[in-house]
């Protein structure tokens, strides 16, 4: 079975530029999340799909960063203008849940990002 | 929430069996522990998940006190590949089934 599929792996760019991620989720997964993950912490929750649906986006600072899942299956997070601090590495992940709040999240390999 | 608290970091030897142990005070009587480990420059991957009392895998143990304030992740004979971050997470309701992660405990095994 594919896992989730995240591109590109790794990305430069100078702040106030714009930068987009991609994220392909695990076949019948009703729900994917974007994390962020800066250098020695753990992941932070950005926002979570159900479907096409944003279900919570309460952390995505929404003034520069946008994230769309259409016709609930893949999605792209965006990020623009880009600041130092949004140096990260991005996690996408799915699940099956739907209702179910203990299931398993499968986690792609993440796109890391460098802002100059 | 429910938060949770775990070592910053652990040190072990090969062969040696390794026990992390989380505390979460505040658990929801729907919730249950999960527990993720992740690589370097790799997205976490599940380890085990439980409810109370003791769950076993092919990879980890799980051990839950009745009180359920605290889990303890044990890794039997830890290998160099067992080196990674593993985070302790309550999964539930009260977290609408998201992941919150902590900032985990950093287990190095030596040779």
């Amino acid at each position: 079975e594919a896992g989730v599929a995240q591109s590109p792996r790794y990305k430069i760019i100078e702040k106030r530029q714009s930068v987009a991620f991609w994220c392909n989720p695990i076949s019948g997964h009703a729900t994917l999340y974007w994390y962020q993950q800066i250098l020695g912490q753990g992941p932070k929750l950005l926002i979570q799909f159900q479907n096409n649906g944003v279900v919570d986006d309460s952390q995505l600072p929404k003034d520069r960063f946008s994230a769309e899942r259409l016709k609930g299956v893949d999605s792209t997070l965006k990020i623009q203008p880009a600041k130092l601090e949004d140096s990260a590495v991005y996690l996408c992940a799915s699940s099956l849940s739907s209702g179910r709040v203990t299931g398993e999240l499968f986690f792609g390999e993440g796109s890391r990002l460098t802002v100059l | 929430l429910a938060k949770t608290t775990q070592p910053i970091s652990m040190d072990s030897y090969e062969g040696q069996e390794v026990n992390i142990t989380c505390s979460h005070n505040n658990i929801a009587t729907n919730d249950y522990i999960t527990w993720y480990q992740q690589f370097p420059s790799q997205g976490p991957r599940f380890i085990i998940q439980g409810y109370k009392t003791k769950v076993t895998n092919e990879v980890a143990s799980l051990f839950i006190p009745a009180d359920r304030k605290s889990s303890t992740l044990s890794l039997p004979r830890v290998s160099l590949s067992d080196t990674a971050v593993y985070y302790c997470l309550v999964q539930g309701n009260n977290q609408g089934g998201k992941l919150i992660f902590g900032q985990g405990t950093e287990l190095s095994v030596k040779p």
